[in-house]
């Protein structure tokens, strides 16, 4: 069954590093999105994406985050320079055109130290 | 501003029983609705969904059923088993008038079966 896939599963970084995470939606996919989940507190909308631009994002997504679809099949979300309050479990999501759920990636722990 | 609310943060059941999660929403303009579960160190898995012009979808052992006018949502999980012990998220959307259909997550609630 097909499957979105992010890597790394775990990445620990410093404080003010750059940090990617990587995913690779669904392939037959046309919406893409990153939420997270800090420990303990639920999951929470970052930014989605559609037809190469990003359609909405909140108020969490500053312009320390950024996010790219580069060659047509990864979706990368990066953060320029870590703060503390990064620390989060990052989740990479994709949706069909033609229904409404959205299918999740196991996740990618990022630890900012 | 939570406008999609588990009140339970946990519940427990009997292996056999009825589970029964529940969840309301605030924001009316919401028209489709997710349940998510959840396993530590895994993504949302997604179960169930229902469109606001449904009040009831049933898959297998889960039913969710939707009171628009009360803005409430349930699952129900008919027998529970203990492999269904998780986190059980609800999820709203909207999906009309060409939005991007983000979903906006409830805090969750722990489902314990217990054999």
């Amino acid at each position: 069954e097909p499957e979105v896939t992010q890597t790394p599963s775990h990445q620990v970084t410093q404080m003010g590093q750059e940090v990617i995470l990587r995913c690779v939606p669904i392939s037959n996919h046309l919406y893409f999105y990153w939420y997270r989940q800090i420990l303990g507190q639920k999951v929470e909308f970052l930014v989605s994406f559609y037809n190469n631009e990003i359609s909405e994002k909140s108020e969490i997504f500053d312009d320390q985050f950024s996010v790219e679809r580069p060659d047509g099949s990864n979706f990368t979300l990066k953060i320029r320079s870590t703060k503390l309050e990064d620390s989060a479990m990052y989740f990479c999501a994709s949706k069909t055109l033609y229904t409404g759920e959205l299918f999740f990636g196991e996740g990618s722990r990022l630890t900012v130290l | 501003d939570q406008q999609v609310k588990q009140n339970s943060p946990s519940l427990s059941v009997q292996e056999g029983r009825i589970s029964i999660l529940n969840c309301d929403y605030t924001n009316s303009m919401f028209d489709y609705f997710l349940w998510y579960k959840k396993y530590p160190a895994e993504g949302p898995t997604f179960l169930i969904s229902i469109s606001s012009i449904k009040d009831k979808n049933e898959d297998g052992r889960f039913t969710v059923f939707l009171n628009k006018s009360a803005k409430h949502l349930s699952l129900h999980i008919v027998p529970s088993q203990p492999g269904d012990s998780a986190v059980y998220f609800c999820a709203a959307s909207i999906v009309s008038g060409g939005s991007n259909y983000k979903l906006t997550f409830g805090k969750g609630t722990l489902l314990t079966v217990n054999p």
